[in-house]
């Protein structure tokens, strides 16, 4: 039972490239998040998905954009990198949205945009 | 807005020696409130959680964290710490129905021998 997994784990892009982040979860969870975590500021929420094929954005979506085409799978895309994408990437997983259900992690992808 | 406000940023302690992190919260609302643990180089690991009832919850590794609601405050402490608790700690909050976890800027706990 591997959790919450996230491929790549380092990666270094110049300005305007494009990259895809892929999480995936082994614990047949509805609902997926990706964040970033930037010094100073905690984590903050990208985009979402409540079941596979949905996404919704979150706090932070511009430059970013998602898919959910299965279940176990969450995918962060970033068309055109800009150095102000550089940051350390999260995806999460959980059973319910709201109430008291924690979030699962994964380890993180440390992105840096040159 | 809601909001979650960790005001220590690092906190240096001796091993051994008891540790308090504070957090805050603005809501009016009922609220679920998390204290979750990042080591280094790897992703948060929830260590407790309030939901209701006791307002003094007891997490793994021998944290624990007590909810006040009159001063929307949920403070983590550990009696006694180790070396191997050196990491980042981030409080999160959940406004009741809403889908938002909200996380403060997380505090650095260093223990030094």
């Amino acid at each position: 039972n591997a959790g919450v997994t996230q491929t790549p784990k380092f990666r270094v892009l110049k300005t305007g490239q494009s990259m895809t982040l892929l999480c995936a979860q082994d614990m047949n969870h509805e609902y997926m998040y990706w964040y970033r975590q930037d010094p100073g500021m905690g984590l903050r929420l990208i985009h979402y998905s409540v079941g596979e094929g949905t996404t919704a954005k979150g706090e932070v979506p511009d430059g970013y954009n998602v898919s959910r085409l299965k279940k176990q799978n969450f995918l962060l895309g970033l068309e055109s990198a800009a150095p102000s994408q550089t940051s350390v990437y999260f995806c999460a997983s959980s059973l319910r949205l709201a109430g008291g259900h924690e979030q699962f992690f994964g380890p993180g992808t440390r992105l840096t945009v040159l | 807005a809601q909001s979650v406000t960790q005001l220590d940023s690092q906190v240096p302690v001796f091993e051994e020696a008891p540790v308090e992190l504070r957090c805050n919260y603005s809501s009016s609302v009922s609220v679920y409130l998390f204290w979750y643990v990042q080591y280094p180089n790897q992703g948060l690991q929830l260590l407790l959680k309030y939901l209701s009832g006791s307002t003094l919850v007891k997490g793994i590794n021998g944290f624990e964290a007590e909810f006040n609601k009159s001063q929307t405050s949920f403070h983590l402490r550990k009696p006694s710490v180790h070396i191997s608790d050196t990491a980042e700690y981030f409080c999160a909050v959940r406004m009741d129905s809403s889908y938002k976890l909200i996380f403060g800027s997380g505090t650095r706990l260093l223990v030094r021998p």
